[in-house]
């Protein structure tokens, strides 16, 4: 089955820097590939996703870019609030599999006012 | 539109106890999941669903059991509670069509305790 790994475990950042997180997946039939943020105690929520027909898709502060070919996935946040702190997920899906998603193990970003 | 709903929101169970947990989406979607996330973990599949009359197994079905007899509710199942079920459960769901993935939509999730 897919394996979706997730760095760094942990980011701190300070307010109004660059956050990074990179994902990389396992199996070349995924297809969809979103990104969604938890915070303590609540749901997880989409905040943006890509198709592998997509290099790159920007939201606001918010890029993911697609690298289909090493297999690997990005997330940047630009200009951090204190408001962006949370535990953000990436995860892949293939339409030949239900469309389950698989989910990485998560990314604790903190950033300091 | 209420989106996803879950209940309960928390439940401590005995060990060798039985619960059904209620998922319930009114948004018409096809596709149904269900995760559970241990603490400071990823979500790992238990089961999902395709459509009405449909499951299949996910990452960990050990433990657990689903049906779907309707487009709206997809129950979880716990028979025989272990501590190892300690977790919390998240019931998602999403619209598919032409085969390609689309936002999964999250319930409150259910915090269960086995003790």
């Amino acid at each position: 089955g897919e394996n979706v790994e997730q760095h760094p475990s942990t980011l701190s950042v300070q307010e109004g820097d660059s956050a990074v997180i990179k994902c990389t997946y396992s199996d070349s039939a995924s297809n969809y590939f979103p990104w969604y943020k938890q915070e303590l105690g609540k749901r997880p929520q989409l905040i943006i996703d890509i198709r592998s027909n997509v290099g790159e898709k920007k939201d606001q502060r918010i890029a993911v870019t697609l690298n289909k070919t090493a297999k690997h996935f990005s997330l940047h946040i630009t200009e951090t609030q204190p408001e962006d702190s949370a535990v953000y997920f990436c995860a892949a899906s293939m339409s030949n599999a239900g469309n389950m998603l698989t989910f990485g193990g998560g990314t604790r970003l903190m950033v300091k006012p | 539109n209420a989106g996803v709903t879950q209940t309960p929101k928390f439940r401590i169970l005995k060990i060798g106890q039985s619960m059904t947990l209620q998922c319930a989406q009114d948004m018409n979607h096809n596709y149904m999941y269900w995760y559970r996330q241990d603490p400071g973990m990823g979500l790992k599949l238990i089961y999902y669903s395709v459509g009405a009359g449909i499951t299949d197994k996910g990452e960990v079905p050990n433990g657990y059991n689903v049906s779907r007899s309707t487009t709206e509710d997809f129950p979880l199942r716990l028979e025989l509670a272990a501590p190892s079920q300690t977790s919390v459960y998240f019931c998602a769901s999403s619209y598919n069509s032409q085969g390609d993935g689309t936002e999964a939509f999250f319930g409150q999730g259910t915090r269960l305790t086995v003790v």
